[in-house]
């Protein structure tokens, strides 16, 4: 099966600053990347997807990016606020006639003003 | 459009027990799929329903089991609880369909206890 491993668990930055979160996934055939935020006590909530037919995709202060032939994509927020600071999941899905999501183990981003 | 949500939203249970968790998705989703979040584990794929059959099944025992109502409701059940089963359930909602790389939305969840 899928598996998803994110780096890295723990980020702190200063307000302001980039962060940078990296995930890499092992089956290939996996073709949707989203990213999802969740704040203390709250649901995931998707900030941001990307599929295998494109290598980047930006919204705002939010960017993902994809390397189909590593394996890998990451996530880059720029110009952090203190309401950046979360958990980030990432996660690879394959649509095979079915939906299943496998998720990256969490970043916990801490942005310190 | 409302939002999924989930009932309980707090259960607290004693050992041996059993629970019925529901999941109500966005209106117009056909897929439902549940998760259980814990500290150490992460997200991880309970299974997911769609039109009222399961379509794929993650690696839990089989005292975890669920269903889906002809209206896309969705319950998920866990018999015989164990200390271990304390965790917050999520159930996620999409489209569904072929195309199953639907956006998935999350409900706010179900915080269990077993004690």
């Amino acid at each position: 099966g899928e598996n998803v491993e994110q780096h890295p668990s723990t980020l702190s930055v200063q307000e302001g600053d980039s962060a940078v979160i990296k995930c890499t996934y092992s089956d290939s055939a996996s073709n949707y990347f989203p990213w999802y935020k969740q704040e203390l006590g709250k649901r995931p909530q998707l900030i941001i997807d990307i599929r295998s037919n494109v290598g980047e995709k930006k919204d705002q202060r939010i960017a993902v990016t994809l390397n189909k032939t590593a394996k890998h994509f990451s996530l880059h927020i720029t110009e952090t606020q203190p309401e950046d600071s979360a958990v980030y999941f990432c996660a690879a899905s394959y649509s095979g006639g079915y939906q299943k999501v496998t998720f990256g183990t969490g970043t916990k981003l801490q942005v310190i003003p | 459009k409302a939002g999924v949500t989930q009932t309980p939203r707090y259960l607290i249970k004693t050992r041996g027990q059993q629970v019925t968790l529901s999941c109500s998705p966005i209106s117009g989703h056909r897929s439902v799929s549940w998760y259980q979040q814990t500290p150490g584990q992460g997200l991880q794929f309970l299974f997911e329903y769609f039109s009222e059959t399961q379509r794929n099944k993650g690696n839990f025992p089989g005292r975890f089991s669920g269903r889906q109502f002809s209206n896309s409701r969705s319950e998920m059940n866990v018999s015989t609880l164990e200390l271990g089963d304390s965790a917050l359930y999520l159930c996620a909602s999409s489209l569904g369909g072929q195309a199953s790389t639907d956006t998935q939305y999350f409900g706010p969840g179900t915080r269990l206890t077993v004690l």
